[in-house]
């Protein structure tokens, strides 16, 4: 089993939907949760940042953690085509240390 | 000043030649970070510096594979006598301090090795 999981996709949705996107993680002492947009030939682009469990919003996307069940998402409202990109979910057990990543999962929004 | 560079941005090479990458990161980040990213897979941790020292180098995946960061600023990763699997996207990332959190990636080096 990999340490974290992340459904591949591709994810196509209509323009105007709520997107859910899923990590799963083994390891429980992560308590750092971040999620990154990957445009197709750039380095990934930090979108959320928490810690513990709990929610985060921040304009259309919301971070959920539930450290209990080892699960996390990002949603992200109101879906615009420039949203299309690979997001990664990343884990850590320590504040900026030893990150793990998800394979990614890519996302399509169609006009 | 500007993001996290890199060079060059595609690298062809045959098997068997040695490589060097580059990173330069964000003016006054102290961290910089190694990554290889590879079809299909996450992103694989390398190394970290500190400054110009590099504390954990358990992340690169065999000897040939090395890098250095001078005056707390430029990296390169080498990797010598390249072998096909080492085609992958290798990313850099910095950030202000080390275990401070947030980090910022270049756009990274597409490597194929033919």
């Amino acid at each position: 089993q990999k340490e974290v999981e992340q459904d591949p996709g591709p994810l196509s949705v209509p323009e105007g939907a709520i997107v859910s996107l899923n990590c799963t993680y083994s390891n429980s002492a992560f308590q750092y949760f971040m999620w990154y947009r990957q445009y197709s030939r750039k380095g990934p682009e930090l979108l959320m940042y928490t810690y513990s469990s709990g929610n985060k919003e921040d304009g259309r996307f919301t971070a959920q953690v539930d450290k209990s069940s080892k699960y996390i998402s990002l949603f992200i409202r109101d879906s615009q085509p420039s949203d299309s990109a690979t997001y990664l979910c990343a884990m850590s057990a320590r504040d900026g240390q030893n990150f793990v990543f998800g394979p990614g999962t890519r996302l399509s929004v169609l006009p | 000043g500007a993001g996290v560079s890199q060079s060059p941005s595609n690298k062809v090479t045959e098997k068997g030649k040695d490589v060097e990458l580059r990173c330069d990161p964000i003016s006054g980040h102290t961290a910089l970070y190694w990554y290889r990213q590879s079809l299909g897979q996450g992103l694989e941790f390398l190394i970290y510096f500190q400054g110009n020292s590099a504390p954990d180098k358990s992340g690169l995946p065999s000897d040939r594979f090395s890098a250095e960061r001078t005056g707390g600023s430029v990296s390169t990763l080498t990797i010598q006598r390249t072998q096909q699997e080492d085609s992958a996207v290798y990313l850099c990332a910095s950030s202000l301090v080390w275990g401070g959190g947030e980090q910022y990636f270049g756009p990274g080096t597409r490597l194929t090795v033919t």
